[in-house]
Parts: C-alpha cells; structure tokens; sequence
C-alpha cells in the first residue's frame, strides 16, 4: 500500500525567507514516482516535478529545489527567497505499481501564506 | 490549447437528484481520473481509466459511477448524491502509457454542494 504524509498542514513564513515543505512517503515497491503539485488560492492544480525511484539527484528550478532521499523516503521541497506567489497549497503524491502506477495517493497537503 | 474541461464549476442540488459532472480532455489521452478534495484530506482518488470501456475504482468509489465510451470523456455519475459527496472534484488526464509516470493535468474543478 503506498501512503504519503505531509506533516506540515500549515506554514507561514515572511517574504525573502526560505522554507522547505517536507514529503515523506510508503511504498513496498523498488520502482515508484513522486510529484508536487501546487493549489494556489485561484484553485486549479499544478503541475511542479516528478521524480522516479532511481533518480536521487537532487533538482533546482529557479527558486525551487527537491532533495530526494531514498534512505528516509522522504522527497521536500525547499522555495528560496519565498515571494507572496508562492502562496499556495501544496500537495506531495505517489504512484507505484501497487495501483499498476495508475492509483496515485496524494498527501493531504501544505498551505504555504507568505506574508509581505 | 491542451486543457481538461469540468462542467458545471459550481452545483448546488438536493439529495437524491441523480447529476453528473462531465469531463473532457483533447490532448489524446488514454488515462482520465476523477478526485475529489476535502479539507484535512487532501486529494483522493475515486475512479480511473485506462482507456476506452476500461474503469477501475480508486481510494474511495462509494456513490459514484463513471463511464468511458469515447477517449475525450470521463464523466462522473452521482446517481443519488448525499450531503457527504458536497465537496470540490478536480478530474485529470496523462499521456504516455496509462502506467506510466507523466504528471497529470488538471480540470479546473468542480465543487458541489449537495443539500
């Protein structure tokens, strides 16, 4: 069975600050992948990164950056320099073949307020 | 433009009066997926498919149906909804394989409100 847990329900943080939304997750299997997605307040989901089992490295985009770490199968997600955009929710997800990678469990999410 | 399209955005109904959320992709897809979000629990997932005429339950089916006769639709049946379905519904699609490991992309939502 695969579970994602996103402790974090709710962060705030003031802008220029960094913070990291932290993803842990559960799985049986050897091949899975991972996803942060992004609820800003307009409410639609997007799409940020994926990350498959056998790739640890770690990514940066602009001011985002994901340290994925198999060892305590946790995969977060750091934003530099947060800006009052980056207020959203936040959700962590897994698929695994389990579900034949096709059931994909999402955390229950990060609300993220950067305040001016 | 590649979107997935819900409709309605918004419903307001009573118990029982049978309703249903309509889904449409043009981006090709073979796997569609419908979620709902509730507050405290995130997303979860209630039905997924696979391709044409192949649908299979996620996390939490119960009081819903879905159908898949063309490869644009998905939608999703609330024979006779219940305050408990009132909640937010995003449906989504991938491309590549069906198990494959492309992100989704996302409607814009659906939130209903069952009375």
């Amino acid at each position: 069975a695969q579970k994602v847990t996103q402790a974090q329900t709710e962060i705030s943080v003031v802008e220029k600050e960094d913070v990291t939304l932290d993803c842990v997750y559960e799985t049986r299997d050897t091949t899975y992948y991972l996803f942060w997605y992004k609820q800003p307040p307009s409410g639609e989901l997007v799409f940020l990164i994926r990350r498959n089992s056998f790739d640890e490295q770690n990514e940066i985009s602009g001011r985002y950056s994901w340290n994925f770490q198999k060892s305590t199968s946790s995969f977060n997600f750091t934003i530099t320099a947060s800006q009052v955009v980056d207020s959203a929710v936040y959700f962590c997800a897994l698929s695994d073949s389990s579900g034949g990678y096709q059931k994909v469990t999402f955390g229950i999410g990060t609300k993220l307020q950067v305040i001016p | 433009e590649a979107q997935v399209t819900q409709n309605p955005r918004y419903l307001i109904t009573v118990t029982g009066k049978k309703l249903t959320v309509t889904c449409s992709q043009n981006m090709n897809h073979e796997y569609m997926s419908w979620y709902r979000q509730d507050p405290g629990l995130g997303l979860r997932q209630i039905y997924y498919s696979m391709n044409v005429e192949v649908t299979d339950k996620g996390d939490v089916p119960e009081g819903y149906k879905v159908s898949r006769k063309e490869k644009r639709n998905f939608p999703l049946i609330l024979e006779s909804p219940s305050p408990n379905q009132t909640s937010l519904y995003f449906c989504a699609s991938k491309g590549g394989k069906p198990s494959g490991n492309q992100p989704q992309h996302f409607g814009d939502g659906t939130r209903l409100s069952i009375l």
